[in-house]
Parts: structure tokens; C-alpha cells; sequence
């Protein structure tokens, strides 16, 4: 079966930098996608990897391994406002978005 | 501001009901999803379509159906509601069925079954 995993919670404190981490097992690769999504709004799209290596958008980061069927998303500075779930989702041979539970951020001062 | 919009924001209904959860995107994009979101669980594809006219299953289509008579809409109805369909209802759009193009989601609509 599919599987992606990620931390169910995470706790970082006003800017720092943390790392969440997403493992996957899928049908085919057509690359992953990180989404933030605050408490009762929409998920929206942070970030999208096809390619091993790391990709920085401003604070945000994301990283993949293919061959390890690893990514991770850090974040630096950490903000109040970024506290959220961060979803992994990967793209699979057939172009559907497998999704992760999620990872709750909670973000302290 | 283009997006996407979604009705009603919530609603409680009992079962046995028929319900039709309405979903519009003005941005002319082709494919359209809809999934279902509960706690602890990760967003679950229950009918997409890759563009107007056609209509495919997701991971769980049952209990579900849906219509793309045009670009705009795509409508998700619920003929016979089950308890087990209470859940948050989100409903997406990108602009092409394959490739890496970002999925876009509307508000939601929070659905309980009683």
C-alpha cells in the first residue's frame, strides 16, 4: 500500500528553526508538495520538489532524497503566525496526491 | 481575487437526507478534486475530474457522486448520508490533469451527519 508519514506534533519556540520530516512509500514518484494549513482554513502550497536536493523559498526549505524516500521542510525565524499543520503530499504514477496526516506546529514565545 | 468557492460553510443533517455540496472556480482551471478531511487521517481523494465532461473515483467514492457539466462547477452529492460522512469537505483546482501544477483549495464545508 501508500503510505506517507510525518510527526504527528512538533514544539519550536519564536525564531528558531525547525525540521519536519516526511518518509513515503508510493506507487511511482511524480514529486512532493508541502502545504501549510492554519486551524480551520484551507491547505496552501508551500513548496514542490521533483529533484533530490534542497529548494529555499525565503524562510521556508525543502529538501529531497528520492532514493531514501525522504523529505523535510525547514523552517527558520520561526512566527507566531507560523504555527499550522504542514502537510506532505507525493504525487504518485498516476498523477494522484497521496497525502500525510499532517504535522502540527505549535510555536512558543 | 479569483478562487474558489464552496457551499454551504457547514451544515447538520440526518441521515437518510440527500446533499449536495456545491463547489465553483472562476481561474478556468481544467482539473477539479474533491476530498474529505478528518482528524488523524490525511486528506482522502474522493472524485476528481481531469476536465468538463468527465468524472473519475478517488480512494473513496462511495456514498459520493459527482457532475462536471462545465469548467466552473463540480458538484458533490450525497444520496443517502451515513454518519460515518460527517467530515470537513474540501474541494480543489489545477490547472492541468498530470504534472507538478499546484492544487488549489476552496474554504471547506463542514459536514455532520446525525
Amino acid at each position: 500500500g501508500q503510505n506517507i508519514d510525518q510527526p504527528t506534533e512538533m514544539t519550536a519556540t519564536e525564531g528558531a528553526i525547525v525540521q519536519i520530516n516526511c518518509t513515503y512509500q508510493t506507487s511511482g514518484f511524480n514529486g512532493l508538495f508541502w502545504y501549510q494549513q492554519h486551524a480551520g482554513e484551507a491547505p496552501t502550497f508551500l513548496s514542490y520538489n521533483v529533484l533530490d536536493g534542497l529548494e529555499e523559498k525565503g524562510r521556508f526549505s525543502s529538501f529531497l532524497s528520492r532514493s531514501k524516500g525522504y523529505s523535510y521542510l525547514l523552517l527558520k525565524e520561526l512566527q507566531m503566525k507560523d504555527s499550522a499543520s504542514y502537510l506532505c503530499a507525493v504525487l504518485d504514477s498516476n498523477y494522484q496526491l497521496i497525502w500525510g496526516a499532517g504535522t502540527k506546529l505549535i510555536i512558543k514565545p | 481575487i479569483a478562487g474558489i468557492t464552496q457551499a454551504p460553510t457547514s451544515q447538520i443533517l440526518a441521515a437518510g437526507r440527500r446533499m449536495t455540496l456545491r463547489c465553483t472556480q472562476d481561474m478556468r482551471h481544467n482539473a477539479m478534486y474533491w476530498y474529505r478531511q478528518d482528524l488523524g487521517l490525511g486528506l482522502r481523494l474522493i472524485h476528481y475530474s481531469n476536465t468538463a465532461g468527465t468524472t473519475g473515483k478517488g480512494e473513496v467514492p462511495d456514498g459520493y457522486s459527482v457532475s462536471r457539466a462545465n469548467t466552473d462547477d463540480f458538484p458533490l452529492t450525497l444520496a443517502s448520508a451515513v454518519p460515518s460522512q460527517t467530515s470537513v469537505y474540501f474541494c480543489a483546482s489545477s490547472d492541468s490533469k498530470q504534472g507538478a501544477d499546484t492544487q488549489y483549495f476552496g474554504p471547506g464545508t463542514r459536514l455532520t451527519v446525525l
